[in-house]
């Protein structure tokens, strides 16, 4: 069965902390996604991944890092927390064989909050 | 630029009923499109996907959509709701294989939460 795992299900940080989200994929995809949650808005891309070492920015990455330095692992970097992080971060992997067009797949979440 | 809208914030339905939950899109080129579940406090579970061909798909858990390319819609239907089904539907569209910044990037609408009542 394909897995995503993420480092925790609940997290609460204070304001200014450095947080890091992790992710794991024994999938091995080459591709691998960061999401946040918010009511009313859906998942919004943070940054993506295409490769080990490979990242680009999503469409609100202001305020966040990544690093991906093994090809199973994901991580979400806040340099310094503030509030209006707070929200539920979902990771995902997702592998392309040819033109075939694959799903993504999503670990279970984490819902952080700051304080 | 790619974008999915899901019109309706919430869709109730009685057990039994048939259940649609909406979903247009806009695209330039072909669309590829994808219904995903989530269930209270987990991650989303892919339910099926809109690629080419028969314009009904059918997915997970008694799911079809039903692609209609005139009216730029992908609905999510099933014919007899359950209460398990109670559950937040998010619509989601990607950009064409081999277009520069795709990388099997999605696009999500806002989603829709369904109530199945008794």
């Amino acid at each position: 069965d394909v897995k995503v795992t993420q480092s925790s299900r609940y997290l609460v940080k204070r304001t200014g902390e450095k947080v890091f989200l992790e992710c794991v994929q024994d999938m091995d995809h080459e591709n691998m996604f960061w999401y946040r949650q918010d009511p009313g808005l859906g998942l919004r891309l943070i940054y993506f991944s295409y490769d080990v070492k490979m990242k680009e920015k999503g469409d609100i990455p202001e305020g966040y890092s990544v690093s991906r330095e093994k090809k199973e692992r994901f991580s979400l970097i806040l340099e310094s927390a503030s509030t209006n992080q707070t929200s539920m971060y979902l990771c995902a992997s997702h592998n392309e064989a040819g033109a075939t067009y694959n799903e993504q797949f999503f670990g279970p979440g984490t819902r952080l909050t700051v304080l | 630029a790619q974008s999915v809208a899901q019109p309706e914030d919430q869709v109730n339905v009685a057990e039994g009923n048939p259940l649609t939950v909406k979903c247009t899109y806009s695209v330039s080129g072909n669309p590829y499109l994808f219904w995903y579940v989530q269930y209270p406090n987990r991650g989303l579970q892919f339910l099926l996907k809109y690629i080419t061909g028969d314009n009904l798909v059918k997915g997970s858990y008694g799911f079809e959509a039903e692609f209609n390319k005139s009216q730029t819609s992908f609905h999510l239907k099933k014919p007899s709701a359950l209460v398990s089904d109670s559950a937040l539907y998010f619509c989601a569209v990607r950009l064409s294989w081999g277009t520069t910044d795709s990388w099997g990037k999605l696009q999500f609408g806002a989603g829709t939460q369904v109530v199945v009542t008794p």
